[in-house]
C-alpha cells in the first residue's frame, strides 16, 4: 500500500497563506470523506489538525483549514506564523487500513 | 485529561526480542481503538495497525503483518507492541494514537509521546 504523495516542502513569509497537497488514490482519499492532517515537531508527539476533511479539533488555530477534491486533499494554513513551521502529514482511510502521507516540511521565511 | 504514555527507550542487539507499552488514561480504554505508527530516521508516519482492546480485534498494515505483534491488556489499559527477533532496520521511535471516528477509527489523538527502539550490535 502506497504513501500518500505530499510535496517534500513548502516555504511562505509571514502572514501569507500556504497550502500542502495529499494525493491519493480511488481507494483512500478518493473513496472516503476521512481525510486527517498532523502536525509534527521534531522529538514530539505528532498533533491532530483537522479530521474528516474538513472537522478541526477543539483549541487548533482556525488559520488550519481542510479541503477535498476528488482523489487529493489539501490543507490551507493562513496567516503564517513561525510557530508554523513543522512537518505535517496527510492520513487517510483506505477501508479497515490507513495510509500516511510522506509529509511535507513547512518553513517560515 | 487524555492521555497515552509510553515505556521508555530502549537498546536493543539483532536478534533479541523486545515489547513496548502504551497505557492510557482519562477515558473509557476498551471503547477506543489504539493504533501504532512507526518513525524511521529521518523519514514519515508509517501506520503499522490497530487493536480494539475490548475484544483484541487486530488489523496490520501490509508492510507490517508477520513482523510485529499487537496485543492489549484491557484490565491494565495497555496495548503492546513487540518483536520477536529484532533487525537494525527497526531502529525508530514508535508512536501509539488513540483511534477516533463514526466509521471506523479514522483519525488520531491523541499521541504517547514515542519510544525510541535503538537496534545495534
Amino acid at each position: 500500500q502506497s504513501a500518500l504523495t505530499q510535496p517534500a516542502s513548502v516555504s511562505g513569509s509571514p502572514g501569507q497563506s500556504i497550502t500542502i497537497s495529499c494525493t491519493g488514490t480511488s481507494s483512500d482519499v478518493g473513496s472516503y470523506d476521512l481525510v486527517s492532517w498532523y502536525q509534527h515537531y521534531p522529538g514530539r508527539a505528532p498533533q491532530l489538525m483537522i479530521y474528516e476533511v474538513t472537522k478541526r479539533p477543539s483549541g487548533v488555530s482556525n488559520r488550519f483549514s481542510g479541503s477535498k477534491s476528488g482523489n487529493t486533499a489539501s490543507l490551507t494554513i493562513s496567516g503564517l506564523q513561525a510557530e508554523d513551521e513543522a512537518d505535517y502529514y496527510c492520513c487517510s482511510y483506505a477501508g479497515s487500513r490507513v495510509v500516511f502521507g510522506g509529509g511535507t516540511k513547512v518553513t517560515v521565511l | 485529561e487524555v492521555q497515552l504514555v509510553q515505556s521508555g527507550p530502549e537498546v536493543k542487539k539483532p536478534g533479541e526480542s523486545l515489547k513496548i507499552s502504551c497505557k492510557g488514561s482519562g477515558y473509557s480504554f476498551t471503547t477506543y481503538w489504539i493504533a501504532w505508527v512507526r518513525q524511521m530516521p529521518g523519514k514519515g508516519l508509517e501506520w503499522m495497525g490497530i487493536i480494539y482492546p475490548t475484544d483484541s480485534d487486530t488489523r496490520y498494515s501490509p508492510s507490517f503483518q508477520g513482523q510485529v505483534t499487537i496485543s492489549a491488556d484491557k484490565s491494565i489499559s495497555t496495548a503492546y507492541l513487540q518483536w520477536s527477533s529484532l533487525k537494525a532496520s527497526d531502529t525508530a521511535i514508535y508512536y501509539c494514537a488513540r483511534g477516533n471516528g463514526d466509521y471506523d477509527a479514522n483519525w488520531f489523538d491523541p499521541w504517547g509521546q514515542g519510544t525510541l527502539v535503538t537496534v545495534s550490535s
